[in-house]
């Protein structure tokens, strides 16, 4: 089945506690990318990598870092996560931009 | 720089009555729209999309979009809402920005239908 996956989907975490969400995917995109959704916000893209090796910095990029070593994976990394961060995210990936997302579970994270 | 605009971030519409998600958008070159739905404690799914082609756009669960360029529209519409269209809306911009290709997404409206 094709699909987008994430994990952990629930995390309740310590400030400056490092962290890393793993997302992959099974269809061979070369399209990945990051988005938080905040209430009143929408979603809002952090990172976004157009090969291996290529990433990018979306809009909300502060605090988090990432890595595209495999075509599949695309982790996101909290080095230092501080309560701002507390939110729910998704991991999507795509053939290209003019192509749909597909889209991850969601992994909501609590920062205390 | 693109951007997104959703007018309305909560509509409510009775069952059976006309269902109108407003999107406007602003983008330097022509570009790929797109309409999400998000139902409770799930993730994205796509409704629709436009890339080139015909402009009025049909999708799944008999939604449909209208691409105008002149008015930098593509609002989602539905002839007649049932229950099951409650959920959030996103309409969604691609293109490339600085040699990177590049998605915004407007705030979402959540779609209430009264029974």
């Amino acid at each position: 089945e094709a699909q987008v996956t994430q994990n952990p989907r629930y995390l309740i975490t310590v400030t400056g506690k490092k962290l890393t969400v793993t997302c992959s995917q099974n269809m061979n995109h070369e399209y990945m990318s990051w988005y938080r959704q905040d209430p009143g916000l929408g979603l809002r893209q952090i990172y976004y990598s157009m090969n291996v090796e290529v990433t990018d910095k979306g809009d909300v990029p502060e605090g988090y870092k990432v890595s595209r070593k495999e075509k599949r994976n695309f982790p996101l990394i909290l080095e230092s996560p501080s309560p701002n961060q507390t939110s729910l995210y998704f991991c999507a990936s795509s053939p290209g931009h003019s192509y749909e997302q597909y889209f991850g579970p969601g992994t909501r994270l609590t920062v205390t | 720089a693109q951007s997104v605009t959703q007018l309305g971030s909560h509509v409510s519409v009775s069952e059976g009555a006309l269902v109108l998600l407003r999107c406007n958008y602003s983008s330097s070159v022509p570009p790929y729209l797109f309409w999400y739905v998000q139902y409770p404690n799930q993730g994205l799914q796509l409704l629709l999309k436009y890339t080139t082609g015909a402009t009025l756009v049909k999708g799944i669960n008999g939604f449909e979009a209208e691409f105008k360029k002149s008015e930098t529209s593509f609002h989602l519409t539905k002839p007649s809402a049932h229950m099951s269209d409650a959920a959030e809306y996103f309409c969604a911009v691609s293109d490339w920005s600085g040699g990177y290709q590049k998605v915004t997404f407007g705030i979402g409206t959540k779609l209430q239908v009264i029974p």
